[in-house]
């Protein structure tokens, strides 16, 4: 699975969109980008996934570019709620697991 | 619809003491898996398995034992305790092989300390 880069941090105001930055320049054809979120040491949670259509869910919006090598999660209106580490991973259409490196802890401030 | 659960949440061992950490899942999923998180790192794959009665080792599984006896259970087991197994365990599971169904589901945690 092709491997991630993210910014190790980064602060919203509160109401404001949060844009993530992933860069994925290895990325190949089949490999998917999923993103995920961590709230203080709770279970990951499942935020939107996709291959290379920019992808709208009740939650985000991913943004692909269109050679594929990197990616924005966006939220739109950022609450203090979503004060989180972000998982950007890309991942094999087969892929057992997924592998989770630091991520980037996003801090929304009031 | 409960997902993801784990027990138990939290637990203490003593050096040499044995556990197993129990996962279950609700949705009837074929895939499951053991993580393992130490502070301000990622998940680590410990475990996991593709289908009842089926097990495959992960990136880190050195002293660890996992059985999937029934399709809603997956086990961890640690033979001996060391301190270097103290860590955050998560449990998760997804539905199926491939593409939009490749989504993890995960448990809130076993917090475990070995002393």
């Amino acid at each position: 699975d092709a491997k991630t880069t993210q910014p190790t941090s980064m602060d919203c105001a509160e109401g404001r969109a949060a844009n993530l930055p992933c860069n994925h320049s290895t990325i190949s054809g089949n490999e998917y980008v999923y993103w995920y979120r961590q709230i203080h040491s709770q279970g990951p949670q499942y935020i939107i996934h996709g291959l290379k259509n920019n992808e709208t869910n009740e939650m985000a919006s991913l943004i692909i570019t269109e050679d594929r090598k990197s990616s924005t999660l966006i939220l739109p209106h950022a609450t203090l709620r979503d004060t989180a580490v972000y998982y950007c991973i890309v991942r094999s259409y087969y892929g057992q697991n997924f592998v989770f490196g630091p991520g980037t802890r996003l801090s929304v401030l009031p | 619809n409960a997902g993801v659960t784990q027990t138990p949440k939290f637990r203490v061992l003593k050096t040499g003491q044995s556990m197993t950490l129990l996962c279950a899942q609700d949705m009837n999923h074929e895939y499951m898996y053991w993580y393992r998180q130490d502070p301000g790192m990622g998940l680590r794959l410990i475990h996991y398995s593709v289908g009842e009665g089926t097990t495959a080792k992960g990136e880190v599984p050195d002293g660890y034992n996992v059985s999937r006896l029934k399709k809603q259970n997956f086990l961890l087991g640690l033979e001996s305790a060391a301190p270097s197994q103290t860590s955050v365990y998560f449990c998760a599971s997804r539905e199926g092989a491939a593409g939009d169904k490749n989504i993890q589901y995960f448990g809130a945690g076993t917090r475990l300390s070995v002393l």
